[in-house]
């Protein structure tokens, strides 16, 4: 089946920049969502098919996708910033919803 | 605005049946491809499966037929059925929607419920 490989953590100073990356065999050729999942709380849509943001998300939250890496950045992080992130595609294959293993997000 | 609410037993018995409701509400359910998605302590986000207004339903191979996800149109809810449970069960379950109309990520989510499977 298809897998997602994302790194567990990434660390980033307030007001820096954060890029996660989320790599899949051709994933370039699939639609890519990102969610932000904090503790206690459900998931939040951040990004959709690769790079449109839902209404109400802050455009510094944006993605991209191409060849075998697909790349969520956050520009100008913030503490409330710091969650865990997942990556996600539709396996039309085998008609399955695949998420990557999350990255875990730490603010210095 | 939708929003999707869980309900369910938040404890079970190991070798019993898991039984969850995803109650929709402020729109339709027809009007979305409907998921339940788990996420187990220290783990990540595991795909249950998902169901739509046909009644056609999809699930993770990996849970070996073990799952089954019901639509009733009636109430605007949908349900799961996880049978055979054991403690790597034991999560959070969360229902979710993707809009048929404009297909992109789940949104929205209910708030979980914490299911543990345990005597």
């Amino acid at each position: 089946s298809y897998v997602l490989t994302q790194p567990p953590s990434v660390s980033v100073a307030p007001g820096q920049t954060a890029r996660i990356t989320c790599a899949g065999n051709n994933i370039g050729s699939k639609g890519v969502h990102w969610y932000q999942h904090k503790p206690g709380q459900a998931p939040v849509c951040l990004v959709y098919d690769n790079s449109d943001r839902p209404s109400g998300i802050p455009e510094r939250f944006s993605g991209s996708n191409s060849g075998n890496t697909a790349t969520l950045t956050i520009s100008r992080v913030e503490a409330g910033d710091e969650a865990d992130y997942y990556c996600q595609v539709w396996d039309s294959s085998n008609k399955c919803v695949i998420f990557g293993g999350g990255t875990k997000l730490t603010v210095l | 605005q939708v929003q999707l609410r869980e309900s369910g037993p938040g404890l079970v018995k190991p070798s019993e049946t898991l039984s969850l409701t995803c109650t929709v509400s402020g729109g339709s359910i027809t009007d979305y491809y409907l998921s339940w998605i788990r996420q187990a302590p220290g783990k990540g986000l595991e795909w249950i499966g998902y169901i739509y207004y046909s009644g056609s339903a999809s699930y993770n191979p990996s849970l070996k037929s073990r799952a089954t996800i019901l639509l009733d149109t009636s109430k605007n809810q949908f349900s799961l059925n996880l049978n055979s449970v054991t403690a790597a069960d034991t999560a959070v379950y969360y229902c979710a929607g993707v809009l048929i109309r404009q297909p992109g990520g789940f949104d929205p989510w209910g708030q979980g419920t914490l299911v543990t499977v345990s005597s």
